[in-house]
């Protein structure tokens, strides 16, 4: 069974201050880890896949096979990045993402 | 940029009434997915749908859900007696190949009344 788990359902961060969200899965085989990014009124759209292994508006996020994490970082907030983040999880040959329960990123100015 | 695009944006039905929700997939796209987000809950896999055929279902898609590609570039998801708890947002997504982005539509707010 493959499982993502956020766990925090809110996080809020000053504006300039960095910025961590939590990502841990359960995944038998080897996993595709994504981060997607809900702005408000906006459609579920991708910030980053851990194999292109780019930065994308400041974020980075580093899968870490021991300890099954992928958090997502930003060193410095800024006050768009407020918004609905999922991390995600895909495998080879099973092409569903199963999502975590996602974290409202509040950025205050 | 193309997009996904889903009609309606809002359904109203009652109890048992069959709906069926829309979506346009991007056009070069070959994998089709349903999602739904239950208010309060996490986005849920429902299917996939490849080649013509459905390739993965999840423990929700059971017999009361059906998917079809009636044209080539329709994707469409029928609920044939919708239930109270079939009330959720309900997310069309395309994507070239397996293990791609998967590209999302607006949602379809469904509700069961």
């Amino acid at each position: 069974a493959q499982r993502v788990t956020q766990p925090e359902k809110l996080l809020s961060v000053f504006k300039g201050a960095p910025v961590e969200l939590k990502c841990n899965y359960s995944y038998s085989g080897s996993p595709e880890l994504f981060w997607y990014v809900q702005y408000s009124r906006q459609r579920l759209q991708l910030l980053l896949r851990h194999i292109s292994r780019e930065s994308i508006k400041g974020f980075t996020a580093d899968l870490n096979k021991g300890e099954t994490s992928f958090h997502l970082k930003k060193p410095f907030a800024q006050e768009e990045d407020s918004a609905m983040y999922y991390c995600a999880l895909s495998g080879f040959g099973n092409e569903k993402l199963t999502f975590g329960t996602g974290t409202r990123l509040t950025i205050i100015p | 940029e193309p997009e996904v695009t889903q009609t309606p944006s809002h359904q109203v039905t009652q109890m048992g009434q069959e709906v069926i929700l829309r979506c346009v997939p991007i056009s070069n796209h070959l994998y089709f997915y349903w999602y739904r987000q239950i208010l309060g809950q996490k986005v849920e896999f429902l299917v996939s749908f490849y080649n013509n055929e459905i390739s993965e279902k999840s423990e929700i898609f059971d017999d009361q859900f059906s998917v079809e590609r009636p044209d080539g570039s329709n994707f469409t998801l029928k609920i044939r007696s919708t239930k109270l708890e079939d009330s959720a947002m309900y997310f069309c997504a395309s994507s070239v190949r397996e293990l791609t982005e998967a590209f999302f539509g607006q949602g379809t707010r469904l509700t069961v009344v």
